[in-house]
């Protein structure tokens, strides 16, 4: 069964830092770009980050640039979201996220979200 | 970045009816678009890719079509597990962004 299962959230002070894990299986880990996605309690989704499939390239929305830093340990089967700067508009359920297709290349790479984990929700508070 | 704006926000309905929500972006995406169905306390699932085709295990009640810079998806016959808040996405460019989202309550 190809599982998504974040872990690492909880509470952290403005200006603090947490690590966000996703641990992967059921899948071929290095064959896929992965994602981290954002939501805020009652609101809407929002992409975060995207890392490719050997760590090497990575895009961040710019309301995390500088301040988040994507990346993945293919050999555990993991990614990883470091955010640093933490603000009380961080506070969110963060979702890690698959590319639907795998071996992807070029054009192709750009890709709809199947599958998603539960979530693990940070809270940015004093 | 590309912006993605669905309607209406909230939709009041009746089991059986036949509802539709309409996203638009704000440049063209040709069918680069996903449709998403969350609820409360849940992941997002994925209903439709490339704006029309249907994932495997979805009802075939749901379906999407449009293509450019507008998008719907329509549900033919509403079924109590279909209330939910339903979301658009994009990724046509690597912002990948999300529509704001559409309600779905029982009237």
């Amino acid at each position: 069964e190809v599982q998504l299962v974040e872990s690492g959230g909880g509470l952290a002070q403005p200006g603090g830092s947490l690590r966000l894990s996703c641990a992967a299986s059921g899948f071929n880990f290095t064959n896929y770009w992965m994602h981290w996605v954002r939501q805020v309690p009652g609101k809407g989704l929002a992409w975060v980050s995207r890392v490719n499939s050997d760590g090497s390239s990575t895009t961040n929305a710019d309301s995390v640039k500088g301040r988040f830093t994507i990346s993945r340990d293919n050999a555990k089967n993991t990614l990883y979201l470091q955010m640093n700067s933490l603000r009380a508009e961080d506070t969110a359920m963060y979702y890690c996220a698959r590319n639907r297709e795998g071996n992807c290349t070029g054009g192709s790479c750009l890709n709809w979200f199947d599958p998603w984990g539960r979530g693990t929700l940070v809270t940015v508070a004093s | 970045d590309i912006q993605m704006t669905q309607s209406p926000s909230t939709l009041s309905a009746s089991v059986g009816d036949r509802v539709t929500i309409t996203c638009r972006a704000s440049q063209s995406i040709n069918s680069w678009l996903a449709w998403y169905q969350q609820k409360p306390g849940k992941a997002p699932k994925l209903l439709i890719y490339k704006a029309s085709t249907l994932e495997s295990g979805v009802p075939s009640r749901f379906s999407g079509s449009g293509s450019g810079t507008e998008f719907t998806l329509t549900i033919s016959s509403l079924q109590s597990d279909d209330f939910a808040t339903y979301y658009c996405q994009q990724y046509n460019s690597y912002s990948y962004t999300f529509g704001q989202g559409t309600k779905l309550e029982i009237k």
